[in-house]
């Protein structure tokens, strides 16, 4: 399956430190997108980033995608003890523009 | 509603019995998916429904498990004869399809299932 792979598994910073999450994938891609998880409960979706974009903002978040190594990744700056979380990406596949495949996630620790 | 909404939030079921886990997505959106999480793992994908296409089912680890999506609307997974290793929290979430891709998925809280 076109599965994301994080990396670190797990990441533990200061706050006030910036966070950097990597995303691997397999296939030709539609979109990447970055999610949230809190507590092992429902997810919050984060930011999206089409194929034919290279880097993405949203406030404290920087998203950036390179297509040709198959890889995003997503900067936290200026990290709160509330970005305490689970972060994963999610890809589709171009041919088919069908599920997202979720990666194993990254657990970010926000020491205050 | 404005979010989508998982019933129950939490079941409690004992080893072989039948469980319905229902997902209410949000008005229009066309594509509805279920994930399952078991403890401090991944998001394993289960069934993909996308309009009137035939569903994804290629996620499901066993013909134990079902599921069906009314009117394009809500949907209900069905795991028949539970055993153990279904324990997990169940994930719906879905989206609205544009030009061939899927847009931003909106979750819901999920579903904890435990068998005893």
């Amino acid at each position: 399956s076109q599965q994301g792979e994080e990396d670190p598994q797990a990441l533990s910073i200061q706050e006030g430190e910036n966070a950097t999450m990597n995303c691997s994938y397999k296939t030709s891609i539609n979109n990447l997108q970055w999610y949230r998880q809190n507590s092992g409960r429902g997810l919050v979706h984060l930011i999206l980033i089409r194929s034919n974009e290279r880097e993405k903002h949203s406030g404290r978040l920087r998203v950036t995608l390179d297509t040709s190594k198959k890889s995003s990744s997503l900067l936290i700056t200026a990290s709160r003890a509330a970005d305490t979380a689970s972060y994963f990406c999610a890809t589709d596949e171009r041919s088919t523009g069908n599920q997202f495949y979720f990666g194993t996630g990254t657990s970010l620790t926000v020491i205050p | 509603g404005a979010g989508v909404s998982q019933s129950p939030s939490n079941k409690v079921t004992e080893k072989g019995k039948d469980v319905e886990l229902r997902c209410d997505p949000i008005s229009g959106h066309t594509a509805l998916y279920w994930y399952r999480q078991s403890l401090g793992q991944g998001l394993e994908f289960l069934i993909y429904f996308q309009g009137n296409s035939a569903p994804d089912k290629s996620g499901l680890p066993s013909d134990r498990f079902s599921a069906e999506r009314t009117g394009g609307s809500v949907s209900t997974l069905t795991i028949q004869r539970t055993q153990q290793e279904d324990s997990a929290v169940y994930l719906c979430a879905s989206s609205f399809f544009v030009w061939g891709a899927n847009t931003e998925a909106f979750f819901g809280q999920g579903t904890r299932l435990t068998v005893v």
